[in-house]
């Protein structure tokens, strides 16, 4: 089955540093991948749509200048939140679909992201 | 996008059926109906879609209502590991946006 792999799993940062968080599909293309994020006992709210070799689309209210996405080949996809507040704490899940308008998506496992 | 209605909670005993209802009354005649299930602290997991058939995987069931206004998400023995939040979503494109979802509990 499709496997899309998240990097780090977790990670701890200072207020005003910046932390970039990887998404690969392992054993497909993805000519597009998405991005959400995920506050506790919270549904996921997608932020951008991610297009191999193009700008992403971001979602209304979703700061482009502070969450960056690079989607550089058909299987990786970045997202680097810039200077990150504790406010940014959040899960953030990336996800990514085969090749066809009615695909499934397949989610890695998310980063918990936290920022002191 | 279409606006679904999900009950926000729903309790089953092991080894008994769940029928996990849905309704998405503003959906186009395209879109697909996915459901998705996530775990605490994982990234959701696709479990079926459907067009307008019924449809068997070897997750789970969906039943579509005749009028596409309503689905039901059927797991037939339901075990401690199908407790999560089943998420249903009409798909007309790419975007894939989750309502609030049912955190389904079963209990031993």
């Amino acid at each position: 089955g499709a496997v899309v792999s998240q990097h780090p799993s977790w990670v701890i940062c200072k207020s005003g540093t910046s932390v970039k968080i990887e998404c690969r599909s392992l054993d497909f293309q993805a000519t597009t991948m998405f991005w959400y994020r995920q506050f506790p006992k919270q549904s996921l709210m997608l932020m951008a749509t991610s297009n191999e070799g193009s700008k992403a689309t971001y979602e209304q209210g979703v700061e482009k200048d502070k969450f960056l996405i690079n989607h550089a080949s058909l299987t990786l996809s970045t997202l680097t939140v810039t200077s990150a507040h504790p406010e940014d704490s959040s899960f953030y899940i990336c996800s990514a679909k085969l090749w066809g308008l009615n695909s499934p998506l397949h989610f890695g496992n998310g980063t918990r992201l936290t920022v002191t | 996008d279409a606006k679904t209605t999900q009950p926000n909670s729903m309790e089953s005993n092991e080894e008994e059926p769940v029928h996990l209802p849905c309704n998405h009354s503003t959906i186009s005649g395209t879109d697909y109906i996915h459901w998705y299930r996530q775990l605490p602290s994982q990234g959701p997991e696709y479990v079926i879609h459907g067009l307008t058939s019924n449809v068997n995987n070897r997750m789970a069931s969906l039943a579509i209502a005749e009028d596409r206004k309503s689905s039901t998400l059927i797991l037939h023995r339901a075990t401690l590991r199908d407790a999560a939040v089943y998420y249903c979503i009409p798909v007309g494109g790419s975007r894939l946006t989750f309502g609030e979802g049912t955190q389904l509990t079963v209990n031993p």
